[in-house]
């Protein structure tokens, strides 16, 4: 079946600093993948579409200069959050449509960011 | 504004019942509809979809669609402790990859 890998599944670090977070795609080839945000007791956010090869998509109200999307080939992609602050401490989890076709999303393990 | 709406909870239902969890949603363009559980901490997981009116069962689980209404439901049956967690429901439209969430319905199943 189709499995994504998220890397770290937990990171703390100090405002101002940045953070990767990477997303890989073990036994498929994932030309798109999505990047979700997650608040507590809240829904998952669509951050941005990461495309293989191409600029990333980003929602309304994503700045996309401190969320940099990066996704180099066809079984990874990257998110770094640069110049962390407090505020940006939330649960990020990536997806991709999985091998049954691009109705079901798999979804990472998800990264627990915490910015002190 | 496309909307899912859940309500938040939590719903408490003993051991062995049958739990009930709605959804409703705004887009009459969705064509694709989705339940998905998330434990506390952890990322969600597909449980079940559904694309046509009416029900689909999947062992003790049974999604309910009635596009008329806008209205999709998850049932549990015989529920149990390890059911406890956050269920989602996302949509989407035909064609899109990209589902619309709900903020999810707590569900606590207490022995």
């Amino acid at each position: 079946g189709a499995v994504v890998s998220q890397h770290p599944s937990r990171v703390i670090c100090k405002s101002g600093t940045s953070v990767k977070i990477e997303c890989r795609s073990l036994d498929f080839q994932a030309t798109t993948m999505f990047w979700y945000r997650q608040f507590p007791k809240q829904s998952l956010m669509l951050m941005a579409t990461s495309n293989e090869g191409s600029k990333a998509t980003y929602e309304q109200g994503v700045e996309k200069d401190k969320f940099l999307i990066n996704h180099a080939s066809l079984t990874l992609s990257t998110l770094t959050v640069t110049s962390a602050h407090p505020e940006d401490s939330s649960f990020y989890i990536c997806s991709a449509p999985g091998l049954s076709g691009a109705n079901v999303l798999t979804f990472g393990a998800g990264s627990r960011l915490t910015v002190l | 504004q496309k909307e899912v709406e859940q309500n938040s909870g939590p719903l408490s239902v003993p051991e062995g019942a049958i739990a009930s969890l709605n959804c409703t949603y705004s887009d009459r363009g969705s064509q694709s509809f989705f339940w998905y559980r998330q434990y506390s901490g952890k990322s969600p997981e597909l449980i079940m979809f559904i694309y046509s009116n009416g029900d689909k069962e999947d062992g003790r689980f049974t999604a309910q669609l009635n596009k008329a209404s806008q209205y999709v439901s998850l049932l549990i049956r015989d529920s149990q402790p390890s059911d406890s967690a956050t269920y989602l429901c996302a949509v989407k439209r035909e064609g899109s990859y990209i589902p619309t969430f709900g903020r999810g319905t707590s569900l606590i199943v207490h022995p």
